[in-house]
């Protein structure tokens, strides 16, 4: 099955600058990377996706890069600000059977100093 | 439009009690999976269901028991809870494969085994 790793697992950044979380996935079929946000206590939530046949989707001061060849993909936050303050999970389309499901990441804690 | 629910949202069990967690979707929804998430860690996936009367194993299975008699509703089944299942349950749903549409999380179940 598919295995993604993320990394760091905590991220501590000045309010304003920018931040960058990695995942690395294992399963070469995998052609869909969703980023969830996560605040404490509540439920995971949508904030970008991309799928395999882009390397580069923005949405505002959010923007995400995929690298298909290295099997890695990347979160980027600009002008972070305090509430981005979140954990943030990456995820990879895993393929069985006959429905698809998300493997996830770790998470990373990303705290926003002011 | 009330989304993802999930009932209940705390419960504290014994060791070898039995429960269920509901989880109702009112997107019309053909996908239904459910997750675990531990302290610190990703979501696991435990079960998916890709229509009414379809289920099919996640990658923590072990323990669970899931049903999906009708469209809207996808409940999880612990027979002889353990400790190993203290954990936070979430419920999602996508109107497709995650790998085509955006999957939604119910506002999760946090679940001690004591």
């Amino acid at each position: 099955g598919e295995n993604v790793e993320q990394h760091p697992s905590t991220l501590s950044v000045q309010e304003g600058d920018s931040a960058v979380i990695k995942c690395t996935y294992s399963d070469s079929a995998s052609n869909y990377f969703p980023w969830y946000k996560q605040e404490l206590g509540k439920r995971p939530q949508l904030i970008i996706d991309i799928r395999s046949n882009v390397g580069e989707k923005k949405d505002q001061r959010i923007a995400v890069t995929l690298n298909k060849t290295a099997k890695h993909f990347s979160l980027h936050i600009t002008e972070t600000q305090p509430e981005d303050s979140a954990v943030y999970f990456c995820a990879a389309m895993y393929s069985g059977g006959g429905a698809d499901g998300l493997t996830f990441g770790k998470g990373t804690h990303l705290i926003i100093q002011p | 439009n009330a989304g993802v629910t999930q009932t209940p949202k705390f419960r504290i069990l014994k060791i070898g009690q039995s429960m269920t967690l509901q989880c109702a979707q009112d997107m019309n929804h053909n996908y239904m999976y459910w997750y675990r998430q531990d302290p610190g860690m990703g979501l696991k996936l435990i079960y998916y269901s890709v229509g009414a009367g379809i289920t099919d194993k996640g990658e923590v299975p072990n323990g669970y028991n899931v049903s999906r008699s009708t469209t809207e509703d996808f409940p999880l089944r612990l027979e002889l809870a353990a400790p190993s299942q203290t954990s936070v349950y979430f419920c999602a749903s996508s109107y497709s494969a995650v790998g085509n549409t955006e999957a939604f999380f119910g506002q999760g179940t946090r679940l001690t085994v004591v």
